[in-house]
């Protein structure tokens, strides 16, 4: 069975600087989904980042990228430009892209949460 | 991407009663998934839901704690059956388009 470990209950980031979320999972899948959401407050969980497995280029989204290690099974959130609004509690989740006749789940991990200081 | 809205966004029961919580998606899907969040929790996945089928339930949740239905391609209920406070979590109704999944706002379910 497939795993998501997240191992920084909490971080913290002063604004404008620059943080790296971790993220390592199991499997003995060759062909996945990655994926970074994050839950503000108000408790919305927010797509942020996306990366297919088959892909070696780093997936980037703004000021949101990705560091994806395939073979170290490691899947890092880095957030430049940090900013007060990006305070949340940030999951990574995997998906199998095997075919199972049905959609495959989302499999997530315990969560980072993150404070920006201002 | 999808636009996933729920009812109520919150509500406080007694024990022994239930709650029904909507979900909405403003386009057809074929899957619609139900999550629970414990306090200070990941996301844990209750069931999927295919129109037209019996939904598929996780290890550790049954249909009599947890009864679904899926009438149309837009519309999922979730209710949550004789409340214990246990069952005090977050509801998160969610759905995809190809490989990405969007979630609702969710549903706080205090039980007293």
């Amino acid at each position: 069975a497939q795993t998501v470990t997240q191992s920084q209950p909490e971080m913290s980031v002063q604004e404008a600087e620059t943080v790296t979320l971790s993220c390592t999972y199991d499997t003995s899948e060759s062909d996945y989904y990655l994926f970074w959401y994050k839950q503000p407050p108000s408790r919305q969980m927010i797509l942020v980042i996306r990366q297919e497995a088959y892909k070696q280029q780093n997936a980037t989204e703004n000021r949101f990228s990705v560091n994806f290690q395939k073979a170290a099974k490691s899947f890092s959130l880095k957030i430049s430009d940090s900013q007060l609004g990006d305070a949340a509690m940030y999951f990574c989740a995997y998906r199998s892209a095997l075919f199972s006749g049905g959609y495959n789940k989302l499999i997530f991990g315990a969560g980072t949460r993150l404070a920006v200081h201002p | 991407s999808a636009v996933i809205s729920q009812k109520p966004s919150r509500d406080i029961c007694q024990r022994g009663t239930s709650l029904t919580i909507q979900c909405q998606v403003d386009s057809q899907v074929t899957m619609m998934f139900w999550y629970r969040q414990q306090p200070g929790q990941s996301l844990t996945l209750i069931a999927t839901a295919n129109q037209g089928s019996e939904a598929t339930y996780e290890s550790g949740f049954v249909i009599d704690k947890f009864p679904i239905s899926r009438p149309n391609l837009t519309f999922s209920t979730l209710t949550v059956s004789n409340m214990s406070p246990e069952d005090s979590s977050i509801y998160l109704c969610s759905s995809g388009t190809g490989y990405e999944q969007y979630f609702g706002p969710g549903t706080r379910l205090t039980v007293t």
